[in-house]
Formats: C-alpha cells, sequence, structure tokens
C-alpha cells in the first residue's frame, strides 16, 4: 500500500539558513511525488513534481527536490529560505493512471529572523 | 490564483443544520475531490469524481453527501454533522497529464465549525 512518512513534525530555521524538508515513501511501482506548501487559511499550492528523468527538480520560489530510488525519499531543500516561507509543507505521492495521491502529515516551518 | 474556488470561506452550523460546501474550478479539469484536513492529521481524501462519476468514497459517513452536476462543479451537502465534522474541507481538481500523472490543483478550503 501507498504511504508517506514525514518525520518532522516542526522545523524552525533561521531565515537565510538553508532548509531540507524529508519525505518518504512506500510504494510498490514508480510513483510520481509531489511537494504542495500551505499558508495559514489556505489551500495547497503544488510545488514541484518528479514522475521519470532527472532526479533532481526544480520548482517555484527556489525550491528543489532530490528523488532517491535507493532511499525511498523524495527530501525537499531550498538554499536560503525566506521569511515568507514559513508555512506547512506536504509531500504525497501517486500512481500512474490512478487520480488520488496520498499524503504525509506534514511539516510545519517555523522562520526566525 | 489556483483557478479552484470554495464558498463559503468559513461556517459555523449546529448539529440539526443542512448546509453545503460549493467548489467550481476553472481550469478545464475532468476529474474532482473532496479532502478533510483535521490538526495533526493527514489528508483525509473524501470522494473522488471523475467525468463526473464518483469513482472513490472512503468510507465516509452519510452525513456527508456530494453532487457532481458537472465538471466544473462539486458539492458537499451536510446534515446532522458532529462536533468531531469540525474541519478544514478542501476542494480539488485534476487532469490526467501526458506522463499518466495527475496534479492536483485546490482551493482554499472552507473552514467548517459545528457546535
Amino acid at each position: 500500500a501507498q504511504s508517506v512518512t514525514q518525520p518532522d513534525i516542526h522545523i524552525t530555521v533561521s531565515e537565510g539558513a538553508s532548509l531540507e524538508l524529508r519525505c518518504n515513501y512506500s510504494y510498490g511501482a514508480t510513483p510520481y511525488l509531489f511537494w504542495y506548501v500551505q499558508s495559514p487559511g489556505q489551500g495547497l499550492q503544488l510545488l514541484l513534481k518528479y514522475f521519470s528523468g532527472d532526479t533532481l527538480v526544480q520548482g517555484i520560489k527556489g525550491f528543489e527536490a532530490e528523488f532517491k530510488r535507493s532511499q525511498s525519499s523524495f527530501n525537499l531543500r531550498k538554499p536560503s529560505v525566506h521569511w515568507s516561507d514559513a508555512a506547512e509543507y506536504f509531500c504525497a505521492v501517486g500512481a500512474t493512471g490512478a487520480n488520488n495521491l496520498f499524503f504525509g502529515t506534514g511539516t510545519r516551518l517555523t522562520v526566525i529572523p | 490564483e489556483t483557478g479552484v474556488t470554495q464558498t463559503p470561506r468559513h461556517l459555523v452550523m449546529g448539529m440539526t443544520n443542512k448546509k453545503s460546501l460549493k467548489c467550481e474550478q476553472h481550469l478545464g479539469h475532468n476529474a474532482m475531490y473532496w479532502y478533510k484536513q483535521s490538526a495533526k492529521k493527514p489528508l483525509e481524501l473524501m470522494f473522488v469524481y471523475s467525468l463526473e462519476e464518483r469513482v472513490e468514497n472512503n468510507s465516509v459517513p452519510s452525513r456527508f453527501s456530494p453532487e457532481c452536476p458537472n465538471s466544473s462543479h462539486l458539492f458537499l451537502h451536510l446534515h446532522t454533522l458532529q462536533p468531531e465534522d469540525s474541519a478544514l474541507y478542501l476542494c480539488a481538481s485534476s487532469q490526467e497529464l501526458l506522463d499518466g500523472s495527475y496534479e492536483q490543483y485546490f482551493g482554499p478550503g472552507t473552514r467548517l465549525t459545528v457546535t
């Protein structure tokens, strides 16, 4: 069965510092993977997606993620965090031809000045 | 702006009330979804409609009743809710892409409080 684990419930970083949010997935076939961001009181916004090809994918707002099949991971990174990046981040996994996604429980990011 | 709108944004209702949540997508997608988001829980998929037909219902209580009159509109009818139904209800839409994946686009949600 598909599942997604985000081991960090809450992360605090200083503005300008680098960021890495962890995501591990469990899926029998080749998955496609997403990162979404949710600001307070808002819906989820798609940051980036991996399906195949280059394992390092670029997204919006300066984010990138790296797919590592051997580790079943899809970690999100940003080299320099801005105060506006404070939000909740969700990793999700889906299957080819299936229109439902499985979401992790999210990681809340706090950015301090 | 995601192209998916939801109304109302906030709703307070008593346990004996009947209300409806509305979702509209302006993206030309052919699948729509209802999710429930509660604190400290993963997003719970409630209903999926593809080409206006319900394809998935994840054992949602009958006090939640979806309706999809066309590919652009999705409703969630609520009646005799319980306090534990208080949550953020998110609507999403998607279309199958050439690579076989579905990118879901979300609305801003309706914050529901059941008193």
